[in-house]
């Protein structure tokens, strides 16, 4: 089956610097590639998404690439604010079968 | 639309017991997903059901089981527990069916405690 890894598991970074999260993938089948954000106590909740005919898709301070021949993908936030202080799950899907990271920790250190 | 509801939120049981948990997807959503959250562990897949069929299963013992009623609303049991079985469970849904990109919506999770 897909085996998703992502690195790193902390991460913190100064408020108005930019973080980024990377996740690789092994099932090359995968074609549908989400990234949640989870706040303290609350649900995941879709951020961005990529599918495997793009390589990269931005939307304000978040941008996701995908690199289908290494298998790999990656959460850029830009100018980043205390409010984006969550764990950050990436997933690769084939279908309805999703497989995920097991998260970053992000901290914004105002 | 409202949006995916798990009941109940909060659960004690002692070793041995079993439980259910509830899941209601989001209206005119026929897949619903299960998955356990445990710190370091990430969300593990349990199992998909569409159309009252169960499409996908992860590697989760026997002991975990689900269904899906014809209104899509889905349960999934967990038997004889081990203290190990505490964690967020937490239902997903989404509107497609197998080969669309399909966007999942998270319920709020029910936290289980197995003491």
């Amino acid at each position: 089956g897909e085996n998703v890894e992502q690195h790193p598991s902390t991460l913190s970074v100064q408020e108005g610097d930019s973080a980024v999260i990377k996740c690789t993938y092994s099932d090359s089948a995968s074609n549908y590639f989400p990234w949640y954000k989870q706040e303290l106590g609350k649900r995941p909740q879709l951020i961005i998404d990529i599918r495997s005919n793009v390589g990269e898709k931005k939307d304000q301070r978040i941008a996701v690439t995908l690199n289908k021949t290494a298998k790999h993908f990656s959460l850029h936030i830009t100018e980043t604010q205390p409010e984006d202080s969550a764990v950050y799950f990436c997933a690769a899907s084939r279908g309805n079968q999703f497989y995920f990271g097991t998260g970053t920790s992000l901290t914004v250190i105002p | 639309k409202a949006g995916v509801t798990q009941t109940p939120r909060y659960l004690i049981k002692t070793r041995g017991q079993q439980v259910t948990l509830s899941c209601s997807p989001i209206s005119g959503h026929r897949s619903v997903s299960w998955y356990q959250q445990t710190p370091g562990q990430g969300l593990q897949f349990l199992f998909e059901y569409f159309s009252e069929t169960q499409r996908n299963k992860g590697n989760f013992p026997g002991r975990f089981s689900g269904r899906q009623f014809s209104n899509s609303r889905s349960e999934m049991n967990v038997s004889t527990l081990e203290l190990g079985d505490s964690a967020l469970y937490l239902c997903a849904s989404s509107s497609s069916g197998q080969g669309a990109y399909n966007e999942q919506f998270f319920g709020p999770g029910t936290r289980l405690t197995v003491l």
